[in-house]
């Protein structure tokens, strides 16, 4: 079965550097978010992103938050300046395929940053 | 702003032993969700509800939902330890492009 993949899995950092988290999308799906979720927390959504464009942020979405499509496959999460507070695990999700579950948002693994 | 609230959000039940999770959200909407998360793990559906008095069922797990009243169940029977896990309930609100909010989750501890 299809599945979301995301890299790395643990990403550590220094704050105020620049981090980039990879997703891969289900091929055929057309919308793409990105949720995040603090340890032992909600899960709160960032961003959704469609026909190369963000659609709906959150406000957690600042300006130190960005969003790109490469290519046709790949999704990616650029954090310009890191926060300590940003650390969290970090979820990718797709949805709206051409056949079938269209409304299920489908997450990837998660990608754990930890800011130091 | 879309309030979504669980409870309760910690449940220690005995194997063999039903219980219901409670999903309540504070605008309309047709289409609620419901996700398994194991520690450190991912988030997996569950089930999709899209419309009132949608009822699913899928072994030990029935999810139901009452739109009128903004309200899901997650009803678990005969619980076993494999269903120790957190579950969240999430409510989306536009079609196509939808932002997901999500319950506080609820953390299911099956006590052999």
């Amino acid at each position: 079965e299809p599945e979301v993949t995301q890299t790395p899995s643990h990403q550590v950092t220094q704050m105020g550097q620049e981090v980039i988290l990879r997703c891969v999308p289900i091929s055929n799906h057309l919308y793409f978010y990105w949720y995040r979720q603090i340890l032992g927390q909600k899960v709160e959504f960032l961003v959704s992103f469609y026909n190369n464009e963000i659609s709906e942020k959150s406000e957690i979405f600042d300006d130190q938050f960005s969003v790109e499509r490469p290519d046709g496959s790949n999704f990616t999460l650029k954090i310009r300046s890191t926060k300590l507070e940003d650390s969290a695990m970090y979820f990718c999700a797709s949805s709206f395929g051409t056949s079938g579950r269209v409304y299920e948002q489908f997450f990837g693994p998660g990608t754990r940053l930890t800011v130091l | 702003e879309l309030k979504v609230e669980q409870n309760p959000l910690f449940l220690s039940m005995q194997e063999g032993k039903n219980y219901t999770i409670y999903c309540n959200y504070s605008t309309t909407s047709d289409r609620l969700y419901w996700y398994r998360q194991d520690p450190g793990k991912s988030l997996e559906s569950l089930f999709v509800l899209l419309s009132n008095g949608a009822v699913k069922q899928e072994g030990r797990l029935m999810a139901s939902l009452d739109t009128k009243a903004r309200l899901s169940t997650l009803h678990i029977t005969a619980a076993v330890h494999d269903l120790s896990a957190t579950y969240f309930c999430a409510v989306g609100v536009d079609f196509g492009n939808e932002k997901l909010t999500f319950g506080t989750g609820t953390r299911l501890t099956i006590i052999p």
